[in-house]
This record gives structure tokens, sequence and C-alpha cells, in this order.
């Protein structure tokens, strides 16, 4: 079965800082959604990917499929305090998404 | 547009009782998935219905778990008997239709303890 393995499970940078959150899996994606959770809120859904080498953008946040469509990459780009909760990866597989376990993002004033 | 409901929002119950979480998907969306999420770890799909059909509940402990979808809108989702195990946030999503075009809409949750 497919996994997600995200990095790091947790970040606390500087507001104002660029950061990036990464997502691995163990097969080939053929579409990879990026998810925002708040503390005791659902999931927004930010992007989704499904071309090799594809890159996306919303507002302040970049999201990119590798070429080998094995890995994904969120980056943020002068961080805020409403960039703060938890990111989660998830791949579409046999019409389910199968997410990871997420990154914790904790921004500092 | 409305988005996904849930209730309750919280629960607490004590170990071996039952409860019910209930979900209003949004308006024309034919997929309705119920997640499971433990503290700390990623949604995990219990069970998916397409209209009032069920198309995947392959991970759903069926021994104590059922869920519904009577009239292809909303749904329920029941525990008897609940094991301490089961302390999470049930997450209710609907999406217009399933497979990779189908962005899937989350409501709010329903955190769980079981005490």
């Amino acid at each position: 079965s497919q996994e997600l393995e995200q990095s790091p499970q947790s970040l606390i940078v500087q507001e104002g800082k660029n950061l990036t959150i990464n997502c691995t899996s163990s097969k080939t994606l053929y579409g990879l959604y990026w998810y925002k959770q708040k503390y005791g809120e659902g999931l927004i859904f930010l992007m989704m990917l499904q071309k090799g080498g594809e890159e996306k953008s919303h507002e302040k946040i970049t999201a990119k499929l590798d070429e080998k469509k094995q890995q994904s990459s969120l980056h943020i780009t002068a961080s805020q305090p409403s960039h703060a909760g938890i990111y989660l990866c998830g791949a579409d597989t046999d019409d389910k998404i199968i997410f990871g376990k997420g990154t914790r993002l904790h921004i500092l004033p | 547009e409305a988005g996904v409901a849930q209730s309750p929002r919280y629960k607490i119950i004590e170990k071996r009782q039952s409860v019910a979480f209930w979900c209003n998907p949004i308006s024309g969306h034919a997929t309705l998935y119920w997640y499971q999420q433990i503290l700390g770890q990623g949604p995990k799909l219990l069970i998916q219905f397409q209209n009032n059909g069920v198309v995947d509940d392959s991970q759903l402990p069926k021994d104590r778990f059922s869920a519904e979808r009577l009239k292809g809108v909303d749904s329920t989702l029941k525990i008897q008997p609940a094991k301490l195990e089961d302390s999470a946030v049930y997450l209710c999503a609907s999406s217009y239709t399933s497979g990779s075009s189908g962005e899937q809409f989350f409501g709010p949750g329903t955190r769980l303890t079981v005490l």
C-alpha cells in the first residue's frame, strides 16, 4: 500500500521567514493534494498537482511535484501568523486519498 | 454556498457506550466520506459513499462501526460499543464526484473522547 512521509514533523519559524515542507511517497504519485488544518477544524484544500514538474501557487504558498512524481514540496514565502497550522499532503489512489501524518507549523511573532 | 455540516462538535462518553455522528454534505455532492483522525496522525478513510451506495468500507471496523446514507444526502456514523482507542476526530467530507477530479470539502469534525 502507498505511504506518505512528511518532513519535518514540526516546524517553528520567525514571522517573515521562508519555509519548506516535504512529502515523499513510497509509490508514483498520480495526484497529490495539499490541505491545511487548524486545530479543532476541518481540512482546507490548498492545491492539487498531477503532472511531473508541475508547480502551483496560491497567494504566498507554492507547491511543486517533482519530475519522477514521488515527492512534493510546499514552500511558504514571508510567513505570517495566519500560516500557522497543520499541513497535510494526500495521495490520490484508487479514488480515495491517503494522507501523510502532517507537519505542524508554528509562526513566532 | 453552505459547507459540510457536522454535529455534534464534541462528545465525551464512557467505554462500551454508543455514540452517533451526523453529517450533511454540500448540496449536490454525490460522494461522501467519513474519516477518523487520531491525534498526531493524518485522516484515515473509514467509509466512502457514492449517492446512497457504499464504494469503500475496507477500513471500517464493522464489528463496532456502522454508517448509512439512506437518501443519498446526509449520513450518520455510529460506534457501538465504543473503545478507548476510538478517541479521535471524526471528519466528514463530500465531493461532487469521486476520483482524481473530485476535490474534497471537509466539515469541522466531531471530537470524540472515550473515557
